[in-house]
């Protein structure tokens, strides 16, 4: 089955600074990898998402790059502020072929004002 | 459109008790996920459902679980004979057809 490995597990990042959070996954069939922001005691929120029929996707400070020959995706989110602190989460699936998310482990998002 | 929402929030329970967790998903969204989510890991996938088909289900849904969404809306997921092993979030989500998923605050679950 498919399997997410996401890095870091933690980032510390100073206020208006980058930062890049990679995940790789397994299951070629894959085509669909959305990233969700989760806060404490909340649910995943839906940040950006990416179609393996592009390579990248940007939605002002937040951007993904998708390299489907690698199985690598990424987020980056720039001029990044406090309110960004939070658990980021990658995740794969097969789309409409069998929609199941699977997630990565998280990355801690720390930025430090 | 109100979001997907949850009931209850939160749950604590004894071990060897039953419990029932609910889901209202956003309305019109056709499929519904139930997924498990423990500290400091992502979310897990449960099960999911159609309409009202229960189409798929995972190896982590033992016997003790049962998933229902008899009218196609909302969802229930009971827990039976509860074991602290079961302690976690469990966490809802909606989506019309295969597109975006949207998740609730999910309901968390403390087995003493």
């Amino acid at each position: 089955g498919e399997n997410v490995e996401q890095h870091p597990s933690t980032l510390s990042v100073q206020e208006g600074d980058s930062a890049v959070i990679k995940c790789t996954y397994s299951d070629s069939a894959s085509n669909y990898f959305p990233w969700y922001k989760q806060e404490l005691g909340k649910g995943p929120q839906l940040i950006i998402d990416i179609r393996s029929n592009v390579g990248e996707k940007k939605d002002q400070r937040i951007a993904v790059t998708l390299n489907k020959t690698a199985k690598h995706f990424s987020l980056h989110i720039t001029e990044t502020q406090p309110e960004d602190s939070a658990v980021y989460f990658c995740a794969a699936s097969r789309g409409e072929y069998g929609n199941k998310l699977v997630f990565g482990a998280g990355t801690i998002l720390r930025v430090k004002s | 459109d109100t979001g997907v929402s949850q009931d209850p929030r939160h749950k604590i329970t004894k071990r060897g008790q039953n419990v029932t967790f609910r889901c209202d998903p956003i309305s019109e969204h056709n499929r519904l996920y139930w997924y498990r989510q423990t500290l400091g890991q992502g979310p897990e996938f449960l099960t999911y459902f159609q309409n009202e088909a229960q189409l798929e289900k995972s190896r982590l849904l033992s016997d003790r679980f049962s998933a229902e969404r008899p009218k196609g809306s909302f969802s229930t997921l009971e827990i039976q004979r509860t074991e602290q092993g079961d302690s976690a979030m469990y966490l809802c989500a909606s989506s019309l057809s295969w597109d975006t998923q949207y998740f609730g605050p999910g309901t968390r679950l403390t087995v003493l």
